[in-house]
């Protein structure tokens, strides 16, 4: 079982749609999460952090960390065409040299 | 532009040869983070350099060693390749503060053939 699972998708939603991407940890030593989006081709591109349990937003960004579930959401309001691409969960343990673990990515499609 | 630089965006190359992949951190930042990419493993952690000094390992091959020079800049050493390593490989760098998260290069497309 990998530490941090998300579902692959692909995701497909109409222009205007809510989005909800969610990542799953097994390790509660997790203490920092992030969301990096990404472009086919490109490198991720970080969007949002956070550290403590709650709601986080940015724009038409929201990310929704559970740490007592160990399960982190990032929702998307108003999804734009633009949107359509791969969303990476991210999250380093405390102490464990900075090294980001990932999820295996959501693809995102957003229909016009 | 992310601010951190990597070369060559493309690489094909034969089994058996070796490659040096290069990557230049964003201005300021310290820690530069190899990850490999590819479609059935994800992104993955190879190696962490800090100020020239490595700083954490992951699953990287005995193949595979890297290293951070004194301008800070940093190469991926392939050798022996083999099909299998065929992916993206992705620099990022980040300051002391790398819980915020690290920007990522554009990375290194290489193909083994």
């Amino acid at each position: 079982q990998k530490e941090v699972e998300q579902d692959p998708g692909p995701l497909s939603v109409p222009e205007g749609a809510i989005v909800s991407l969610n990542c799953t940890y097994s390790n509660s030593a997790f203490q920092y999460f992030m969301w990096y989006r990404q472009y086919s081709r490109k490198g991720p591109e970080l969007l949002m952090y956070t550290y403590s349990s709650g709601n986080k937003e940015d724009g038409r960004f929201t990310a929704q960390v559970d740490k007592s579930s160990k399960y982190i959401s990032l929702f998307i309001r108003d999804s734009q065409p633009s949107d359509s691409a791969t969303y990476l969960c991210a999250m380093i343990l405390n102490n464990a040299g900075n090294m980001l673990t990932f999820g295996g990515g959501t693809r995102l499609m957003v229909k016009p | 532009d992310s601010g951190v630089t990597q070369t060559p965006k493309h690489l094909i190359t034969a089994t058996g040869q070796r490659v040096t992949l290069r990557c230049s951190p964003r201005s300021g930042d310290l820690s530069v983070y190899w990850y490999q990419q590819s479609l059935d493993q994800g992104l993955q952690f190879l190696i962490q350099y800090y100020n020239g000094e490595e700083r954490a390992k992951g699953n990287i091959l005995e193949r595979f060693s890297a290293q951070q020079f004194p301008d800070l800049h940093s190469e991926l050493n392939l050798s022996s390749l083999e099909l299998g390593d065929s992916a993206l490989y992705f620099c990022a760098s980040s300051g002391r503060q790398s819980w915020y998260g690290y920007t990522f290069g554009s990375g290194t497309r290489l193909t083994v053939v």
